[in-house]
């Protein structure tokens, strides 16, 4: 069975500081992670994605992640922190590319301070 | 072009009574997906449809949930009986599964209270 453990619940952060929101999973199969960020009263919108090939990811505002298989990791990081990146941040697991229903974190909510 | 969008938007219930909450995909996208959000579970995924094969039900917390998927498009969640833990945040989401490793895309959800 597949799970995600999303360290903090809760990341304050100021503003122009690295970001760096945890995640680690476990997976019987090699797997494929994703980072969603969630903006108030909106639904999910995808961050980044590692299906195969180079481990570190590049998504979109800024954010990258880099997949650490032996450490079972998918740590999402932004070297500056605007105002714009507060949000619930989810990383989530998938067996099939994300076919399957896809198995989330609880959440990352982050806080950034001006 | 337009994203997946769901209906009502908010919805106020009372216990014991009968919902339906309605999920429009994107436009040829043959995969839906419905997942709840809420406070104490965080985001569970609840049910899969892809094309006309049988539904992935496996996430569905009981024999109250139901689903179904009329022409391939529209998809309506419906919860009998409803209780006060069914309250959540009620997310659809639809992907092109014509390439392997298409992401979904989420709709706004459909914020449920059952009092």
């Amino acid at each position: 069975a597949q799970s995600v453990t999303q360290l903090g619940s809760h990341v304050s952060v100021s503003e122009g500081a690295l970001v760096l929101l945890r995640c680690n999973y476990s997976s019987s199969v090699p797997p494929y992670l994703f980072w969603y960020v969630q903006y108030p009263n909106q639904g999910l919108q995808l961050l980044l994605k590692y299906t195969t090939g180079a481990t570190l990811v590049k998504g979109i505002n800024g954010f990258e992640a880099e997949f650490k298989k032996s450490e079972t990791s998918f740590h999402l990081t932004k070297p500056s922190a605007h105002m714009s990146d507060a949000a619930e941040y989810f990383c989530a697991v998938s067996d099939l590319g994300g076919a399957d229903g896809l198995t989330f974190g609880k959440g990352t909510h982050l806080i950034i301070q001006p | 072009g337009a994203g997946v969008s769901q209906s009502p938007s908010n919805k106020v219930t009372e216990k014991g009574k009968d919902v339906e909450l309605r999920c429009d995909p994107i436009s040829g996208h043959t995969a839906l997906y419905w997942y709840r959000q809420s406070l104490g579970q965080g985001l569970e995924f609840l049910i899969y449809f892809q094309g006309n094969s049988a539904p992935d039900k496996s996430g569905l917390p009981s024999d109250r949930f139901s689903a179904e998927r009329t022409g391939g498009s529209v998809s309506t969640l419906t919860i009998q009986r409803t209780q006060q833990e069914d309250s959540a945040v009620y997310l659809c989401a639809s992907r092109d599964s014509s390439g392997s490793l298409g992401e979904q895309y989420f709709g706004p959800g459909t914020r449920l209270t059952v009092t």
